[in-house]
């Protein structure tokens, strides 16, 4: 069995530029949450997919989008970057169906805004 | 507006002793309470999970109580060992999926 991963491990941008992050889901999954974790902060839900849809947002901007594929892999795109989006992004995926809500985690892309 | 609260913020104790990490939260909506466990660098790792069905629930040396009335649930490590020096997160969560953490406890555990 896969876990989550992510890519890439880190990344540096500047101000005003766009981004993409990549995210695998655990093999069996087809929910994708991501997250955004500012140092020393617990992690934030941006939004989350599921069957390719937009399944809930929590208190983001419209340039922190998103994408789900038929085989449940996620992209976040944040546009316009800002100081402020400097952070841990992680994205956690969970079978919807189960009877449980564990979502496995993945190690997270360590994002600097210069 | 939090709608899950953490406390302490940080932690100190020595090995072998207990470590006692306290969290509240506010939606009685949430179904499933689970603790994660951060190092440096790394994303959260789930340690031990609960249901609100149940008053406590044990893992090796990891336990959660909880109580349903006031809202507030608590997760201890017996044993403490320098390993376990980490940030730990309390979270709630509702039939969305969606995790809602606290802010987190960073504990040492000296030796």
């Amino acid at each position: 069995e896969t876990g989550v991963t992510q890519s890439p491990t880190h990344l540096i941008k500047t101000r005003g530029q766009q981004v993409t992050l990549r995210c695998s889901s655990q093999s069996g999954h087809n929910t994708v949450s991501w997250y955004q974790q500012a140092l020393g902060q617990g992690p934030q839900f941006i939004f989350q997919y599921y069957r390719e849809e937009e399944n809930g947002r929590g208190n983001f901007p419209p340039r922190f989008s998103g994408l789900q594929f038929p085989n449940y892999s996620s992209e976040l795109n944040v546009n316009a970057l800002e100081l402020d989006d400097s952070a841990l992004y992680l994205c956690a995926s969970t079978a919807r169906e189960s009877s449980y809500n564990e979502q496995f985690f993945g190690p997270g892309t360590r994002l600097t805004v210069l | 507006q939090q709608q899950v609260k953490q406390s302490p913020q940080s932690l100190i104790v020595q090995k072998g002793g207990i470590s006692i990490i306290n969290c509240a939260y506010e939606n009685t909506a949430f179904d499933y309470f689970p603790w994660y466990q951060q190092f440096p660098g790394k994303g959260p790792a789930l340690l031990i999970a609960i249901r609100p069905d149940v008053s406590e629930k044990k893992e090796g040396r990891f336990t959660i109580s909880f109580n349903k009335s006031a809202k507030q649930f608590s997760l201890h490590i017996m044993d403490s060992q320098p390993g376990d020096s980490a940030t730990y997160f309390c979270a709630a969560c509702g039939m969305d999926d969606k995790v809602i953490f606290g802010p987190g406890t960073s504990l040492s555990v000296i030796p």
